[in-house]
């Protein structure tokens, strides 16, 4: 099976920059998308097609890509983007949709 | 503004099927530029998708759960459901249904548009 493997926490302080990553084999050829999921609420799009942002969110959100990792990072962290945060693509078919394990950020 | 909204029976018994079905408003499921899609989320567990269908009832599952799931459209009533047979306890999760982008061949996208959830729970 495919797997995304993302870090299962990540923890800032308030205006510090976080970065989550997002690892597996097709991310090269295939987009990577990032989820904010607050206790709960359903997920919310933050980044689509490695680096856009959907319109409503913030531009601290941006989103990278290099080689099989891709990143999301939340420049100037506020105490409201203490979330859960998931990776999410496809296999190299396109068409087995996969989830990353999900990454809590904590805001210190 | 497109809103998605999940429903269905919140307890099922081990070994029946659960049921749930999605009702699309402001917008049509007709639509050719996007599938729609199911995932779970067990409780305090991550995400897991379930499968995609587009209007045309090209349907791609999880190769975990193909053997279990049907997804099926109504484009008369803009609903999808999904059904799931044989369940068990680690069939309890919240079931969210969600509007998916796709691309040429097909390549299934992102989810931008999620129901609220509905909490489904196997238990006897």
């Amino acid at each position: 099976s495919y797997e995304l493997t993302q870090p299962p926490s990540v923890s800032v302080s308030p205006g510090q920059t976080a970065r989550i990553t997002c690892s597996a084999d097709a991310l090269p050829k295939q987009y990577a998308y990032w989820y904010q999921q607050k206790p709960g609420q359903a997920p919310v799009l933050v980044i689509y097609k490695d680096i856009e942002r959907p319109s409503g969110i913030p531009e601290r959100f941006s989103g990278s890509s290099s080689g099989t990792t891709v990143t999301l990072t939340i420049s100037g962290v506020q105490a409201e983007d203490e979330a859960d945060y998931y990776c999410q693509s496809a296999d190299s078919s396109g068409t087995y949709v996969v989830f990353g394990g999900g990454t809590k950020l904590t805001v210190l | 503004q497109l809103q998605l909204q999940e429903s269905g029976p919140g307890l099922v018994k081990p070994s029946e099927t659960l049921s749930l079905t999605c009702t699309v408003s402001g917008g049509s499921i007709s639509s050719s530029s996007y599938y729609w899609g199911w995932i779970r989320q067990p409780p305090g567990k991550g995400l897991e998708w379930i499968g995609s269908i587009s209007y045309s009832v090209s349907t791609y599952y999880n190769p975990s759960l193909k053997s279990r799931v049907t997804i099926s459209v109504d484009t008369s009533k803009n609903q999808f459901s999904l059904k799931l047979s044989s369940v068990t306890a680690a069939d309890t999760a919240v079931y969210y249904c969600a509007r998916q982008d796709y691309g040429d061949y097909p390549i299934l996208y992102y989810f931008d548009y999620w129901g609220q959830g509905t909490l489904v729970t196997v238990s006897s």
